[in-house]
């Protein structure tokens, strides 16, 4: 199985600010690498697939890089309703795995 | 409209079964891979396994292999996820999520939430 670690685990972050979460694959592998966003009480929601394809509707302060073993999403210019936890996941091979998350916080 | 509409709230005891649902409309269901991912109290997500309604291929997470089974009736456009003995520990809330190898989990149901309790 691919395990994926994602770093950090907590963020602090003001308005305005520029957030980088890295994704870490214990085995390389090419493109198929999404990211999810899941606020409190409610279902994760897709936001990148394909490392850096963006899902329709999700705003464009949003991107993704990475290939190998190392991922990253960042938010150019994190905005109020940003504040949510973040998943990566790969879909590479069965299983599918998700990384441990990382929860975005207001400073 | 892709949607996916997950069966209600469960508590159960320990040792009964279960199968919980996840209806799809608004795309074509047998084109498209139906997962299942759990969601313990605070925690993270959990891939747990997946299938394919088109030919009932279906693979399972080595953590969840022989703890639950899924399946899905093409015909009615559910999928399912079952327990045939719940313990404490399953208590969590599940997801359903539909998608493709090239897009991931593009849509997902608002959540099944299982308390197992004595």
């Amino acid at each position: 199985d691919i395990q994926m670690t994602q770093s950090p685990s907590t963020l602090s972050a003001s308005v305005g600010d520029r957030v980088t979460i890295t994704c870490r694959a214990s085995q390389s592998f090419s493109s198929w690498l999404a990211w999810y966003q899941q606020k409190p009480g409610k279902a994760p929601k897709l936001l990148i697939y394909k490392v850096s394809s963006l899902q329709n509707g999700v705003p464009s302060r949003f991107s993704g890089s990475g290939s190998g073993t190392e991922f990253t999403l960042t938010i150019s210019s994190l905005q109020p309703d940003d504040f949510a936890t973040y998943y990566c996941q790969q879909y590479n091979s069965f299983p599918w795995t998700f990384g441990q998350g990382t929860k975005v916080e207001i400073k | 409209e892709v949607q996916l509409v997950q069966s209600g709230a469960e508590v159960k005891k320990p040792g009964r079964s279960l199968r919980i649902s996840c209806q799809g409309s608004g795309y074509t269901f047998t084109g498209y891979w139906i997962g299942w991912v759990r969601q313990m109290p605070g925690k993270g997500l959990e891939w747990m396994g997946i299938i394919y309604p088109g030919d009932s291929d279906t693979r399972y997470s080595p953590s969840f292999q022989g703890q639950v089974t899924i399946s899905a009736d093409k015909s009615i456009t559910t999928a399912y996820l079952q327990w045939s003995r719940l313990k404490a520990s399953d208590t969590a809330m599940y997801y359903c999520a539909s998608g493709s190898p090239y897009d991931a989990f593009t849509f997902w149901g608002q959540g099944t939430m299982v308390i197992v309790s004595s």
